[in-house]
């Protein structure tokens, strides 16, 4: 199985900060890497896919970027509705494994 | 608008089975395959398996084979997950997730809004 690992596991911030998380493939995945943003209680919310792509009604302060086995999940400022947790998630083989998770606490 | 609606939540016990139930609406159900993860409390996403709701196929990840079954039933676009053996690992929260596109490596664009399993005797 490949194995995903994000860093940090957690972080604090201000609101207008840049959030940068970072999440390594243990082997090459070319482009299949997705993120996802967890809010407590609720279900996971697809923001990011195929590593750069701004998936539909996500804010354009949220980007993606990488490929192979390094990606990075940016939030050029960030806004109080973003305080939450966030998942990577490979797409290229079977088991979809998912990163440990980051969680954006407030500062 | 797409929806996915879970069945409630379950309380079993040790050794029992769970099946949880996905009902899709909004868009055409056999053309877009769906996911389960789940999500123990306080834990990460764990992927388990998918399901091909055109041709009734079905992929699940290692360590749940043998013990979970992904079936769907066209005529109410609902997809089913079945888990057996249940020990208090299983305890989680349980997701169905749609495919964005149809093919390889798609994402996950909709999300049940989660069924907790709790197994306790």
């Amino acid at each position: 199985d490949i194995q995903m690992t994000q860093s940090p596991s957690s972080l604090s911030a201000s609101v207008g900060d840049r959030v940068t998380i970072t999440c390594r493939a243990s082997q090459s995945i070319s482009s299949y890497l997705n993120w996802y943003q967890q809010k407590s209680g609720q279900a996971p919310k697809l923001l990011i896919y195929a590593a750069s792509s701004l998936q539909s009604g996500v804010p354009s302060r949220f980007s993606g970027s990488g490929s192979g086995t390094d990606f990075t999940l940016t939030i050029s400022s960030l806004q109080p509705e973003d305080f939450a947790t966030y998942y990577c998630q490979q797409s290229h083989s079977t088991p979809g494994t998912f990163g440990q998770g980051t969680k954006v606490e407030i500062k | 608008q797409v929806q996915l609606v879970q069945s409630g939540a379950e309380v079993k016990k040790p050794g029992a089975s769970v099946k949880v139930s996905c009902k899709a609406s909004g868009y055409t159900f056999i053309n877009y395959d769906i996911h389960w993860v789940r999500q123990a409390t306080g834990q990460g996403l764990e992927w388990m398996g998918w399901m091909d709701p055109y041709g009734d196929n079905a992929n699940y990840a290692q360590r749940f084979q043998g013990r979970v079954t992904m079936t769907r039933n066209t005529s109410i676009s609902t997809a089913y997950m079945e888990l057996s053996s249940l020990t208090s690992d299983d305890a989680a929260v349980y997701y169905c997730a749609k495919v964005l596109y149809s093919g390889y490596a798609s994402p996950f664009d909709y999300w049940g809004q989660g069924t907790l399993v709790t197994v306790s005797s």
